[in-house]
């Protein structure tokens, strides 16, 4: 049973770029979560997709959006890239109640 | 709004030492618990959750957790460390109020030498 999978691996842009991250949930997961991590700090929420809607978003600006495909994939859009974008993207996939986090894509935004 | 205090950024000990690591939240309701682990290299893991019953919680590799509401803490325990329990430690907080979304503290780095 695969776990939760995401592309690429690593990234870099320049600011202004277009960025985009893909995620496959763990099978028999229909909730997708983003999270941005930050050099040293904790994962931040970006927001969580059901059902192909988002659901609940952190407080990121609109420069972030996402999307659900039928088949509960996700990916995660980035415009107009900030250096401060620079981070370890996380996608988690969760049933019910526990997330499980794939290995995550490391975007560097020169 | 809930939010997490991880109070030590970084831990050094050798083998066989005793860990034990802080995790304070500030929630006005029912929370879950949890505590993640992300080995250089790998993935976030989770190595335990609370969600009621026993606040002592045993989750795996050897570590556990102890959940105390009235001090708003729930701290990571672990009687002997090896060399592999290198890794960040990220404690997470959520509110049981239909939100399904963790709040993570910023991290313990944990340096064990062998």
């Amino acid at each position: 049973d695969a776990g939760v999978t995401q592309s690429p691996t690593h990234l870099i842009k320049t600011r202004g770029q277009q960025v985009t991250l893909r995620c496959s949930p763990k099978s028999g997961h229909d909730t997708v979560s983003w999270y941005q991590q930050a050099l040293g700090q904790g994962p931040q929420f970006i927001f969580q997709y059901y059902e192909e809607e988002e659901r609940q978003r952190g407080n990121f600006p609109d420069r972030f959006s996402g999307h659900q495909f039928p088949n509960y994939s996700s990916e995660l859009n980035v415009n107009a890239l900030l250096l401060g974008d620079s981070a370890l993207y996380l996608c988690a996939s969760s049933m019910q109640e526990t997330q499980y986090f794939g290995p995550g894509t490391r975007l560097l935004v020169l | 709004a809930q939010s997490v205090s991880q109070h030590n950024h970084h831990v050094i000990l050798s083998e066989a030492a005793s860990l034990e690591l802080g995790c304070n939240y500030s929630y006005g309701g029912t929370v879950n618990l949890f505590w993640y682990v992300q080995y250089p290299g790998q993935h976030l893991q989770l190595l335990l959750k609370y969600f009621s019953g026993d606040p002592l919680v045993k989750g795996i590799k050897g570590f556990e957790a102890e959940f105390i509401k009235s001090k708003f803490s729930f701290n990571l325990r672990k009687p002997s460390v090896q060399w592999s329990d290198t890794a960040e430690y990220f404690c997470a907080v959520r509110g049981t109020g239909g939100s399904y979304i963790p709040t993570f503290g910023r991290g313990t780095s944990l340096i064990v030498h062998p």
